[in-house]
């Protein structure tokens, strides 16, 4: 079946450091690919996409490239913030359906 | 132009006993989800509703769970005979038809953390 694995945390990082979290997946044909953010307090939301091969997908400065030849889709920020301490789930779907997640990689920055 | 909701916020029950969660879908939004994340794990998928097709229950733990949609609106997740093991935030997601919508994006809910002593 279709699976996500994601680098494990706890990953804790400077401000202004380069930021990797790694993500592959295994899945039959050619799914979507996400990353959700979970900030402190608040509900699971969509940070980025990519629905084909070599898209990027990007938004506040994060960026993650579907790699088909890899399975990956590692998230990258050049450099983070204290505002970026969360926790990032990588995903897939496949059709309309259901998402399979990672089990999350909690990221603090420090000041 | 409210987001999902979901309730109650937190719930604390004794094993055994039965428990229903709610989730209140954004309007128009015929596709609904419901997930649930284990403390430090990620989201399990438990049910999939599409407008008046058969939900796809493939992801549910066990005969105790079992979820209804009226229509296009309201879900309920029910579990019956509670176990420690059920203790979890249980996360309602909703999207728009398929083919409509950007991506078909899943807007999430901020959940109900169960408790299960």
């Amino acid at each position: 079946g279709n699976s996500v694995t994601q680098m494990e945390g706890p990953v804790t990082l400077s401000e202004e450091a380069f930021l990797t979290i790694n993500c592959t997946y295994t899945a039959t044909g050619y799914p979507s690919l996400f990353w959700y953010v979970q900030y402190p307090g608040e509900g699971l939301q969509l940070l980025l996409k990519a629905t084909k091969a070599d898209d990027k997908g990007s938004n506040k400065g994060f960026e993650a490239t579907y790699r088909k030849e890899t399975t990956s889709f590692h998230l990258e920020k050049g450099s983070v913030q204290v505002s970026d301490s969360a926790v990032y789930f990588c995903a897939l779907r496949q059709g309309a359906q259901k998402l399979v997640f990672g089990q999350g990689t909690r990221l603090t920055i420090n000041p | 132009g409210a987001g999902v909701s979901q309730s109650p916020s937190n719930k604390v029950t004794e094993k055994g006993k039965d428990v229903e969660l709610r989730c209140d879908p954004i309007s128009g939004h015929t596709a609904l989800y419901w997930y649930r994340q284990r403390l430090g794990q990620g989201l399990e998928f438990l049910i999939y509703f599409q407008g008046n097709s058969a939900p796809d229950k493939s992801g549910l733990p066990s005969d105790r769970f079992s979820a209804e949609r009226t229509g296009e609106s309201v879900s309920t997740l029910t579990i019956q005979r509670t176990q420690q093991e059920d203790s979890a935030v249980y996360l309602c997601a909703s999207s728009s038809p398929p083919g409509q919508g950007i991506y078909n994006e899943q807007f999430f809910g901020p959940g109900t953390r169960l408790t299960v002593l």
